[in-house]
């Protein structure tokens, strides 16, 4: 079966550093993405990973390894409009895309 | 730019009543749209796709439809609501000709099934 796992839950302080780990069992890779859901709203896009490697984008860096089956989202700088879910999601070999449950990410002051 | 609608915000309906919830793309043409559903606490669940007028693909067997009468609209439809439809229902939309494109979603319909 196709896999995607993340922590459910982790908590941050205000200016620090957090990475939010994926890990992904699929059939076929095609990218992989990251995105951000606040509660009650829809996710929101943030980055998107086919090569290996980190992409930086501001605040946030997105990494991937794909013989390692794994992705990381790097957040700097923390700021309390950080908490969030923060969704990962991979693309496999028939263009579907596979979601994991979510990492609720809980900053604090 | 594009923007994505969908209406009703939030919806609480009885067991067995019908359902329709309406999705519309503003700002491109011949889009993907999607309809996904996310329970609490639960990954979104791929409900139904579409590449086109008409042509619509089902991921999972239930009581839900859905229909494409325009280019840019979008319909979840049920006859008859099961306790187990109520959740998070997501409509998104990207770019056509590849499913590399990143997807980008509508505000939501929150459905509570009573």
């Amino acid at each position: 079966g196709q896999n995607i796992d993340q922590p459910t839950e982790m908590t941050a302080t205000e200016g620090a550093i957090v990475q939010i780990n994926c890990t992904y069992q699929t059939s076929g890779f095609n990218g992989l993405f990251w995105y951000q859901q606040h509660a009650g709203e829809a996710p929101t896009f943030l980055s998107y990973n086919v090569l290996d490697g980190l992409e930086e984008k501001g605040r946030f860096s997105s990494f991937l390894s794909r013989s390692k089956g794994y992705s990381y989202l790097l957040l700097k700088e923390l700021q309390m409009k950080d908490s969030a879910s923060y969704l990962c999601a991979v693309l496999d070999s028939n263009y579907q895309l596979i979601w994991g449950a979510g990492t609720k990410l809980i900053i604090k002051p | 730019s594009q923007t994505i609608h969908q209406w009703p915000a939030t919806l609480v309906q009885p067991v067995g009543s019908p359902l329709s919830l309406e999705c519309t793309v503003e700002g491109t043409s011949n889009p993907n749209l999607y309809w996904y559903r996310q329970a609490a606490g639960r990954g979104l669940q791929l409900l139904f796709y579409s590449v086109g007028i008409g042509q619509i693909s089902s991921e999972v067997p239930q009581n839900l439809s859905a229909s494409r009468p325009q280019d840019r609209q979008f319909i979840l439809s049920s006859k008859k609501l099961l306790l187990s439809d109520s959740g998070f229902y997501l409509c998104a939309w990207s770019t056509s000709g590849s499913f590399h494109e990143t997807q980008y979603f509508g505000p939501g319909t929150r459905l509570l099934v009573l």
